[in-house]
């Protein structure tokens, strides 16, 4: 089954507008971890955060924010006043409190037309 | 931050011969490093889990004797394709987790392999 589950593949939108990256996972682990990360055109993977799961305040970074809600099991994204740049492939991953193991959303594609 | 390194960024090799890919930690020790494999438009399949000083576990599906992984030391773990075929071309990834458990997981800047 999958773990980490990214429904939107491709999203669109014109600059300055706020848009929403939706992750939903699944695990049994009491203490786990949920990521986002950042792909860009040229493949590194940047780091952008870390939740754990007992900390549910949504963070807000910048033009970044994040929704953590344990009651419907997601991770939302959100980039406010969206700019060409962040346009790039988003990944959601989960990390279980049992391993070191990462298990990766498909990912969501964004662009970002200016 | 910690930095992952990895080496080369890209390479285009013929089909027979031998490719290795070099991740190393330049900041901090990985007891665990990662290697993953990701296809045009695909998330990342993990590929196999390096060890310091022990053997890798491969995951279901991946043939250890085409994808040899050394972790000869706490900042450098070595990913050889060999025998590359076509088929093999694709972007690698390599990972790293601090010895604590869930730091984040830094990445290397991938090598793009084409074989032709």
């Amino acid at each position: 089954a999958q773990k980490v589950t990214q429904a939107q593949t491709e999203i669109s939108v014109v600059e300055k507008e706020d848009v929403t990256l939706d992750c939903v996972y699944e695990t049994r682990d009491t203490t786990y971890y949920l990521f986002w990360y950042k792909q860009p055109p040229s493949g590194e993977l940047v780091f952008l955060i870390r939740r754990n799961s007992f900390d549910e305040q949504n963070e807000i970074s910048g033009r970044y924010s994040w929704n953590f809600q344990k009651s419907t099991s997601s991770f939302n994204f959100t980039i406010t006043a969206s700019q060409v740049v962040d346009s790039a492939v988003y990944f959601c991953a989960l990390s279980e409190h049992t391993g070191n193991q990462f298990y990766f959303g498909t990912g969501t594609s964004l662009t970002v037309i200016p | 931050g910690a930095v992952v390194s990895q080496h080369p960024s890209w390479v285009i090799c013929k089909s027979g011969t031998s490719v290795k890919i070099e991740c190393r930690s330049l900041d901090f020790q990985a007891t665990t490093m990662f290697w993953y494999r990701q296809f045009p438009k695909q998330s990342l399949m993990l590929m196999a889990t390096s060890n310091e000083g022990s053997k890798a576990t491969y995951e279901q599906g991946v043939e250890k004797d085409k994808f040899l992984i050394n972790h000869a030391s706490l900042t450098l773990s070595t990913l050889t394709v060999t025998s590359a075929h076509p088929e093999d071309s694709s972007f690698y990834i390599c990972s790293a987790i601090r010895t604590e458990n869930n730091s984040p997981l830094h990445f290397g800047n991938g090598t793009r392999l084409t074989v032709t």
